[in-house]
């Protein structure tokens, strides 16, 4: 089984909906992260997370929350999804060596 | 505010060529290097981690180099094959960042037979 997954893989969704997309992990990881990845623009950071109790802004967070119910799962919400906000999500979790392993991202449409 | 450069963007090469990718990046101070290589529309799958005490890592046909003073990394992939066409980005993390990774936007190679 994969160490970190992502629900759901693929979603199409209206302006102004509210999307949550989810993150597990099995590797016991206190640190937890939330990219986006556009075409041309590489990896940017919307949160991240060092403990359950600890939540971080990325460069780009405007548009997103994040909620880490436990030190397992790491959620991030659009709470009015609008078009610009179509990319590949990816979540990553990074342990005490700070070796960064990913999710295989959900790919996110907003029509 | 750590920056990180791959060059080239785009490279195809032959089956069976050995190639150099470059990563260089601005402040030397780094914790460590991270190389992954993507597949389109897939994750990110880490291919090798060097420390920054470290001068290369090695995983079958892979090697890596650091060389910090000079604020650049390399990743050798020998005798090429058609299977290792995919996006490689190395990341970057140090500690006045937090541990937090800088990325670097990619080599997207492609092995022809």
């Amino acid at each position: 089984d994969a160490d970190v997954t992502q629900t759901p893989r693929n979603r199409i969704t209206k302006t102004g909906k509210r999307i949550m997309l989810e993150c597990s992990q099995t590797k016991g990881h206190d640190r937890m992260y939330w990219y986006r990845q556009d075409p041309g623009l590489g990896l940017r950071l919307i949160y991240y997370s060092f403990d359950v109790k600890d939540i971080n802004k990325g460069e780009i967070s405007d548009g997103y929350s994040v909620s880490r119910q436990a030190q397992a799962k790491f959620s991030l919400s659009l709470e009015s999804a609008i078009p610009n906000q179509t990319a590949l999500y990816f979540c990553a979790t990074s342990g005490n060596r700070f070796e960064q392993f990913f999710g295989p991202g959900t790919r996110l449409t907003v029509l | 505010k750590q920056e990180v450069t791959q060059i080239p963007a785009a490279l195809s090469v032959p089956e069976g060529e050995n190639l150099v990718l470059n990563c260089s990046f601005t402040d030397s101070a780094i914790y460590n290097l991270q190389w992954f290589r993507q597949d389109p529309g897939k994750g990110l799958t880490s291919l090798l981690l060097i420390q920054s005490s470290q001068r290369e890592q090695t995983s079958g046909r892979l090697n890596a180099s650091l060389d910090k003073s000079s604020g650049r990394s390399t990743l050798y992939i020998a005798a090429s094959q058609p299977g290792d066409s995919a996006t490689y980005l190395c990341a970057v993390s140090t500690s006045g960042g937090s541990y937090i990774p800088t990325f670097g936007r990619g080599t997207s190679l492609i092995v022809h037979p």
